[in-house]
């Protein structure tokens, strides 16, 4: 079975600075997604982020980009410039080639400081 | 934009309650999915469904059930409920099996 692991239960962050959030999964799979999720304060959970395993180059979108190590099954998210806005429960999250079951890992609660 | 939607935010049942969570989608999407989210274990898939009155076991589907009528609307049932089913419950739907799947805003159920 596939498990995800998120080993920074809490994390803080000063406005406009960067930072990472590390997620390790273990699969002997071999084609697979990756995602990371957001959840902020009002609970709607929100994709951030998708990476195909079968893909090299790493995913990103706007402020937000991955660092995928397929060898060492390591899928980090790294947040350029944090915004208050940022503050959230932020989930990494697995799904086989197939699709539909997503694994998630415990998550990772992100506080943004003015 | 995919809009998800479930039938309460919050909820306060009694210990043997029969519980019906809804939600629905407004996008035709065909899979759509129940997870319970509890703190220091992220979510864990109750049941999904992939198509109209067909569903599938996820991780942990003991003392729950599911319904899929209609393809726009996917309920959870608790049958009895029990002080061990309080837990903040995830709706989500996805068009395709491998797409990125749209989550609900939750219902936190308490269960006294």
């Amino acid at each position: 079975a596939q498990t995800v692991t998120q080993s920074q239960p809490e994390m803080s962050v000063q406005e406009a600075e960067t930072v990472t959030l590390s997620c390790t999964y273990d699969t002997s799979e071999n084609n697979y997604y990756l995602f990371w999720y957001k959840q902020p304060p009002s609970r709607q959970m929100i994709l951030v982020i998708r990476q195909e395993a079968y893909k090299q180059q790493n995913a990103t979108e706007n402020r937000f980009s991955v660092n995928f190590q397929k060898a060492a099954k390591s899928f980090s998210l790294k947040i350029s410039d944090s915004q208050l806005g940022d503050t959230a429960m932020y989930f990494c999250a697995f799904m086989k080639h197939e699709g539909n079951k997503l694994v998630f890992g415990a998550g990772t609660i992100l506080r943004v400081k003015s | 934009d995919v809009k998800v939607t479930q039938s309460s935010r919050y909820l306060v049942k009694r210990t043997g309650e029969k519980v019906f969570l809804e939600c629905v989608q407004d996008m035709d999407h065909e899979n759509m999915f129940w997870y319970r989210q509890d703190p220091g274990l992220g979510l864990r898939l109750i049941y999904f469904s992939y198509d109209v009155k067909m569903k599938e076991k996820g991780d942990i589907p003991e003392g729950y059930s599911v319904s899929r009528e209609k393809k726009e609307r996917f309920s959870l049932i608790l049958e009895s409920a029990s002080t061990n089913q309080t837990s903040m419950y995830l709706c989500a739907s996805s068009l395709l099996r491998t797409d990125t799947q749209y989550f609900g805003p939750g219902t936190r159920l308490t269960v006294l």
